[in-house]
C-alpha cells in the first residue's frame, strides 16, 4: 500500500456541486497538508493541520474546507464547486527532517 | 518570509547530456532546501534535500545539488542524461529546523531527447 493513499484519482463534476477528496496516510505523521497544482503555477498550499485539532487556512483556501477525522485521515471539500477549481490536487504529509510524501493526486474536473 | 525562483519553465538535454536545473531561494532564516521530482501522472517524490549538514547533498537517480549560500543556489546536477529522467523538477525552501511550511517553485520541465 501506498504511504499516502488519495481517492479518487479522477473526478469529474459539474459546477455548483459539493465534492469530497479524501486522504489517507501510513506514515505516522501529524502533520498534513492539502495542495492544488495548476500548469506554470507550481504547487499552492490550500489547508494544512498539525494535529487533529490544529487546522489552518494556506494561501488558497477561499471555497475550500477540510476536516481531519483522525491522525490518519484529512479530507478536502468543495462546497460549492466552480471551473476555476479545476486542477490536481495533493495531499502530503511531512516528517521531522521537512521532507513531503505526496499521494498520486485526484485530478477534479468542473464543467 | 521565503520564496524560490526556478529559472527556465522548460530545459531540453540530449541524452548523456549534462543536466543542470536552476533554482535560487530567498529565505529571513538558514534555509531547508529541497528538490522533488514529478512523473506523469504521479506525485512529487523527493529527489535530495539539504538540512544544514553538508553543502553537496547526493539524492537518488544519480542526481546531486551543492548549496552556495554566497550564490543563494540550490541547483540540481546529473552528469548523464537517461531518457528516464524526462519529468518536472520543483525547488522548494523551508526554515531551518524541521516541521516548517514549504514554499515550491513553479516547476522545470525537463526533456531529454533521444
Amino acid at each position: 500500500d501506498a504511504d499516502v493513499t488519495q481517492t479518487p484519482r479522477n473526478r469529474i463534476t459539474k459546477t455548483g456541486k459539493r465534492i469530497m477528496l479524501e486522504c489517507s496516510q501510513t506514515k505516522g505523521h501529524d502533520r498534513m497538508y492539502w495542495y492544488r497544482q495548476d500548469p506554470g503555477l507550481g504547487l499552492r498550499l490550500i489547508y494544512y493541520s498539525f494535529d487533529v485539532k490544529d487546522i489552518n487556512k494556506g494561501e488558497i483556501s477561499d471555497g475550500y474546507s477540510v476536516s481531519r477525522q483522525a491522525q490518519a485521515k484529512f479530507s478536502l471539500s468543495l462546497e460549492s464547486a466552480i471551473p476555476n477549481q479545476t486542477a490536481l490536487y495533493f495531499c502530503a504529509t511531512v516528517g521531522t527532517d521537512g521532507g513531503y510524501t505526496f499521494g498520486s493526486g485526484t485530478r477534479l474536473t468542473v464543467v | 518570509a521565503q520564496s524560490v525562483t526556478q529559472l527556465g519553465s522548460h530545459v531540453s538535454v540530449s541524452e548523456g547530456a549534462l543536466v543542470l536545473l536552476r533554482c535560487n531561494y530567498s529565505s529571513s532564516v538558514p534555509p531547508y532546501l529541497f528538490w522533488y521530482v514529478q512523473y506523469p501522472n504521479q506525485g512529487l517524490q523527493l529527489l535530495l534535500k539539504y538540512t544544514s549538514a553538508a553543502t553537496l547533498v547526493k539524492g537518488i537517480n544519480g542526481f546531486e545539488a551543492e548549496f552556495k549560500k554566497s550564490e543563494t543556489s540550490f541547483h540540481l546536477t546529473k552528469p548523464s542524461a537517461h531518457m528516464s529522467d524526462a519529468a518536472e523538477y520543483f525547488c522548494a525552501v523551508s526554515p531551518s529546523g524541521g516541521y516548517q511550511k514549504v514554499t515550491f517553485g513553479t516547476g522545470t520541465k525537463l526533456q531529454v531527447i533521444p
